[in-house]
């Protein structure tokens, strides 16, 4: 079974410009979540999707930031205009939905983007 | 405040030796759960292993275990044997709540390196 991928494994821009993040999930996970490292710091949590439905998006810096699941498959995170704090690891992850109350399911992560803005 | 801290920004093992990596944590939540993810150079996170707020025994898989020590609010991940293998960026992370759909909280990881 593929595992969660993401497109690009690096990006260079400019500042100003637009980049567009993907991410495909685990097949049949309902759960989409976006994660950001800026170097050197925690791995922060920035949206969370359910299907096609934002159900969390507290972590989005700014509106600068608009992420989309058309359909419930693949994420995608825009940002645009890029600025030089933007840089950093952009991490999609995916879980099932079990349905039911259980804390110890992991979260499936892919490799991440580096985002680098110059 | 952050949730989770992870006080060693690098650390070295001998390799076949032990190694604790620190893990401390800030909830109000009675219910979460605590994982530990490996991040080798190719970027991939890594599940190692997991321990729920009301387990007792300390959790373990393979050379991992975690000293969960509820009290004090942490959950050392300790790896047994160290293999060069294992050097790589660790996370610690927190999901509050009952719910598996939660969002993640993350250290910022510490850096093994596993000396030959």
């Amino acid at each position: 079974e593929a595992g969660v991928t993401q497109f690009p494994s690096h990006s260079v821009i400019e500042k100003g410009q637009t980049v567009t993040l993907r991410c495909d999930p685990i097949s049949g996970h309902d759960n989409l979540y976006w994660y950001r490292r800026v170097m050197g710091k925690e791995i922060k949590f920035l949206l969370h999707f359910v299907k096609e439905s934002k159900q969390d998006e507290s972590g989005m810096p700014n509106n600068r930031f608009l992420a989309e699941r058309t359909g419930g498959t693949y994420s995608t995170l825009k940002v645009q205009p890029a600025e030089l704090e933007d840089s950093g690891v952009y991490f999609c992850a995916s879980s099932q939905d079990t349905g039911t109350p259980n804390p110890s399911y992991e979260q499936y992560f892919g490799p991440g983007t580096r985002l680098t803005v110059t | 405040a952050q949730k989770i801290t992870q006080t060693q920004p690098g650390m070295f093992v001998q390799e076949k030796e032990a190694v604790t990596l620190d893990c401390t944590y800030d909830t109000s939540d009675q219910s979460y759960g605590l994982f530990w993810y490996k991040q080798p150079s190719s970027g991939e996170m890594i599940f190692l292993i997991y321990q729920g707020s009301y387990d007792e025994q300390n959790a373990t898989e393979g050379r991992y275990s975690l000293n969960f020590q509820k009290a004090r609010k942490s959950a050392n991940l300790v790896i047994s044997a160290s293999q060069l293998g294992d050097s790589a960026m660790y996370f610690c992370a927190m999901r509050e709540g009952r719910w598996n759909f939660n969002k993640f909280y993350f250290g910022s990881g510490t850096k093994l390196n596993v000396k030959p």
